[in-house]
């Protein structure tokens, strides 16, 4: 079935530059997400990618995709105690059909 | 637009009782869907709707579950003889019926059985 691995935490000093990993397993993954969930608070879809790009920048934060390796990335540049919160990379065969989560990143960011 | 909301958010109930959670997605919206998600895992799907139609169960989803949408717009979620292993956060997120690619989740509601 279908598995999304994530490592579990990452600690960052203030104004350095965050980077989650994630796996996953399914071929036909078309849409993969970062979700960002802070303490009490619903889930934030931050940003998605099409498994036809390599790559997505939307202002602080970049996402690598390497289909071959099934391999996401979230770069979260110039990171700020703000960003402190866990991070779920997702994934869906379609643009209607359901999520397959990770564990989830846990990022802690220092001043 | 107010976002998905849930109630109630938090619930605490003992062992063999029955609960019922409520979902109002997004007005506009026509797919809605249910998620249960347990301390340190990410959320897991359980079922989905197509305006009143449930269109998907996950084999998470035990005979003790059962989800409607009467009307297409709200739906609830009920458990019957709660089992303290149903503790969790149940998670509510709605989409548009065309490709979208964003589910907008709601607060969630916090089960506690005891």
């Amino acid at each position: 079935g279908e598995d999304v691995e994530q490592s579990l935490f990452l600690s960052v000093r203030e104004g350095d530059s965050s980077v989650i990993n994630c796996t996953y397993t399914d071929s036909s993954s078309t849409y993969l997400y970062w979700y960002k969930q802070e303490p009490g608070a619903g889930l934030q879809l931050l940003t998605y990618i099409f498994s036809n790009m390599d790559m997505k920048q939307d202002q602080r934060l970049t996402v690598l995709l390497n289909k071959k390796d099934k391999h996401l990335s979230l770069r979260i540049a110039d990171t700020q105690t703000g960003d402190s919160a866990i991070y779920f990379c997702a994934e869906s065969t379609s643009g209607y059909s359901t999520l397959t989560f990770g564990k989830g990143t846990m990022l802690l960011v220092s001043p | 637009d107010t976002g998905v909301s849930q109630n109630p958010r938090h619930k605490i109930t003992k062992r063999g009782q029955n609960v019922t959670f409520r979902c109002d997605p997004i007005s506009e919206h026509n797919r809605l869907y249910w998620y249960r998600q347990t301390l340190g895992q990410g959320p897991e799907f359980l079922t989905y709707f197509q305006n009143e139609a449930q269109l998907e169960k996950s084999r998470l989803l035990s005979d003790r579950f059962s989800a409607e949408r009467p009307k297409g717009s709200f739906s609830t979620l009920e458990i019957q003889r709660t089992e303290q292993g149903d503790s969790a956060m149940y998670l509510c997120a709605s989409s548009l019926g065309q490709p979208a690619y964003e589910q907008f989740f709601g607060p969630g509601t916090r089960l506690t059985v005891l």
